[in-house]
């Protein structure tokens, strides 16, 4: 998975409980995105950032936040989590805009 | 909106014959696009790349063709084997503009019969 890591690989919690995903990369590339893959949508954006403390929205941001203090480190936290976010995220990484992104291996949530 | 889309979400093929995956893509200003692979529970993963600048990229056993006058790409696989089987997404990005961001569609299944 290109150096990617992601954690917890699975979760479980309750609705209104506040969730932190992690994502980590060994290949010190500069971007770095949080998706969502859901039936019936594919893959969506929900942020993404563009260097250390530079983020920014992507299509499906509402009751997302993210924090990027160092390189190799993007989270994604909810707040307080719904059951409509159940959904399996992904991380993804790439070293400049004109290449390639490579997948993190994912993170399976269930809110009850 | 700008979207990426797929003409068939599932295709189905016999071991050793080839493959082709379609894909509609709206945004003519989009130069940049990708295919990705992904096998059940994993995450996707990079196929084959091409740029506006080309109509047609070869990989091992894929090709691909981009035809920018009807907004048209698509994923060729060469003697399909069932190691192939997976869900197939195309993807695009204008270079250079939005971060990078893809936008990707909704996916192909493909399932090889041995």
């Amino acid at each position: 998975d290109a150096g990617i890591t992601q954690s917890p690989r699975h979760k479980v919690t309750e609705t209104g409980t506040p969730v932190t995903l992690r994502c980590h990369q060994t290949e010190n590339h500069r971007y770095m995105y949080w998706y969502r893959q859901d039936p019936g949508h594919g893959l969506r954006l929900i942020h993404y950032s563009y260097g250390v403390k530079d983020t920014d929205k992507g299509e499906v941001s509402d009751g997302y936040s993210v924090s990027r203090s160092k390189t190799e480190d993007f989270l994604l936290t909810l707040e307080s989590a719904t059951s409509s976010q159940t959904s399996v995220y992904f991380c993804a990484i790439r070293e400049d805009p004109n290449n390639e992104q490579f997948f993190g291996p994912g993170t399976r949530l269930t809110v009850l | 909106g700008e979207s990426v889309g797929l003409h068939l979400p599932t295709l189905s093929v016999q071991e050793g014959d080839n493959s082709i995956i379609n894909c509609a893509y709206s945004n003519s200003a989009s130069d940049y696009f990708i295919w990705y692979k992904q096998e059940s529970g994993k995450g996707p993963q990079f196929i084959i790349d091409i740029r506006s600048n080309m109509d047609k990229r070869q990989g091992q056993r894929v090709t691909v063709l981009l035809n920018k006058t009807v907004k048209h790409l698509s994923l060729q696989i060469a003697a399909t084997q069932p190691g192939d089987s997976a869900v197939y997404f195309c993807a695009e990005n204008m270079i250079y503009n939005q971060g990078g961001k893809l936008i990707f569609g909704q996916g192909t299944e493909l399932s090889v019969k041995p």
